[in-house]
């Protein structure tokens, strides 16, 4: 079942913050961000393991609360460099990753 | 770095047409993947594969085939091209993880399809 990404699409002024959030209807064993820019391949940027694991670097963080299948990617004070479409990516008992549709994001200056 | 490479950027072909896609890894990765990826659908798996000469079917392998001969090498096949394949393709690559769930997957820079 493909994880439910929301919201589709979000325009933000550089320095706001945005959260996109990911769900599952089913349990989850590890959630996996990653963000494509325009044009290039998705690129890794995190990956949850436990439920509860709350994750960052620079001005991105994610967290996942494995009782509601849910994970949640942060960023902070958004720069331009961070448009793109941002997937995530569950992986439940059979083990293999399943992405969602995507968010895109666009940072206006 | 890990490096995935895609023969084509871009790709056009006629209806009926025999297309290879071929995927090609440099860093001795187990696991090799075939994506499409589509305007508001994401990206979905067609093929994987865990090991040489090994494949397993992803969520929409109608209408492909796969081949892993060699470890670093892994080639999508459409017999027969149909409008309907007209698409981004993405080969993606990851190490076996000790762990259920926790490889990361390196990505390719696609192949833009386009079956006339």
């Amino acid at each position: 079942q493909q994880p439910v990404q929301s919201p589709q699409a979000v325009i933000l002024r550089e320095g706001e913050d945005a959260v996109i959030n990911c769900s599952s209807s089913k349990a989850l064993y590890s959630v996996h961000w990653y963000r494509q820019k325009h044009g290039e391949a998705p690129v890794f940027l995190m990956i949850l393991l436990k439920g509860g694991e709350q994750k960052g670097h620079d001005k991105i963080s994610a967290s996942f609360n494995e009782k509601k299948q849910q994970s949640s990617l942060y960023l902070t004070a958004s720069q331009l460099s961070y448009s793109g479409t941002y997937f995530c990516g569950t992986v439940n008992r059979d083990d293999k990753i399943i992405f969602g549709k995507g968010t895109r994001l666009h940072i206006l200056p | 770095d890990v490096k995935v490479t895609q023969s084509s950027r871009y790709l056009v072909k006629r209806t009926g047409e025999k297309v290879f896609l071929e995927c090609v890894q440099d860093m001795d990765h187990e696991n090799m993947f075939w994506y499409r990826q589509d305007p508001g659908l994401g990206l979905r798996l067609i093929y994987f594969s865990y090991d040489v000469k090994m494949k397993e079917k992803g969520d929409i392998p109608e209408g492909y085939s796969v081949s892993r001969e060699k470890k670093e090498r892994f080639s999508l096949i459409l017999e027969s091209a149909s409008t309907n394949q007209t698409s981004m393709y993405l080969c993606a690559s990851s190490p076996r993880a000790d762990t259920v769930g926790t490889d990361t997957q390196y990505f390719g820079p696609g192949t833009r399809l386009t079956v006339l």
